[in-house]
């Protein structure tokens, strides 16, 4: 069975510190990645997925499938980066899924 | 973006009685849905995945029979947590699958259950 481990809960960085947020997943298929983020009071939302390889709000992850993870990072962490983090992994098939990590929560104070 | 809208956003309700939660897509047809539980301060973990017109995929030690799931349309899947208990007390949310994006899944706001 897929599992998705983020090892951290809660992360605080000050303003315009590096951030990396700790992603490991096991999968025996070949997994699709994913990054949700949660702002305050508000919906899950998806932040980033590591087939379009982009950086959105300035963070960017990138899929190491010899260390299976997908760590999310971003150089300059701004206070509205304060959100709940959560890796995800989609498996393939008919019958795909995702599975979330327990979430990270990033705090970035001045 | 695409837009999933759960109904109603809390809800409490007595001991015994049974809960009906709504999940919409609003401007997209979704074949797929999925149900979550989310205890306070852990993940989402996924209770089923509803298939229009099709029953539901439980997951295992979810009770097909505590949480009905009905995915008539393809733009509404319903929950309904049936002889409630303090237990099921949770934050329930939706998702839909929007296969012409990606098949990338969007979320409801979610729905704040408690059964006293």
């Amino acid at each position: 069975a897929q599992r998705v481990t983020q090892p951290e809960k809660l992360l605080s960085v000050f303003k315009g510190a590096p951030v990396e947020l700790k992603c490991n997943y096991s999968y025996s298929g070949s997994p699709e990645l994913f990054w949700y983020v949660q702002y305050s009071r508000q919906r899950l939302q998806l932040l980033l997925r590591h087939i379009s390889r982009e950086s959105i709000k300035g963070f960017t992850a990138d899929l190491n499938k010899g260390e299976t993870s997908f760590h999310l990072k971003k150089p300059f962490a701004q206070e509205e980066d304060s959100a709940m983090y959560y890796c995800a992994l989609r498996t393939t098939g008919t019958a795909s899924k995702l599975t979330f990590g327990t979430g990270t929560r990033l705090q970035v104070t001045l | 973006g695409a837009v999933v809208s759960q109904h109603p956003s809390w809800v409490i309700c007595k001991s015994g009685t049974s809960v009906k939660i709504e999940c919409r897509s609003l401007d997209f047809q979704a074949t797929t849905m999925f149900w979550y539980r989310q205890f306070p301060k852990q993940s989402l973990m996924l209770m089923a995945t509803s298939n229009e017109g099709s029953k539901a995929t439980y997951e295992q030690g979810v009770e097909k029979d505590k949480f009905l799931i009905n995915h008539a349309s393809l733009t509404l899947s319903t929950l309904t947590v049936t002889s409630a208990h303090p237990e099921d007390s949770s934050f329930y949310i939706c998702s839909a699958r929007d296969m012409g994006r990606f098949a990338e899944a969007f979320f409801g706001q979610g729905t704040r259950l408690t059964v006293v």
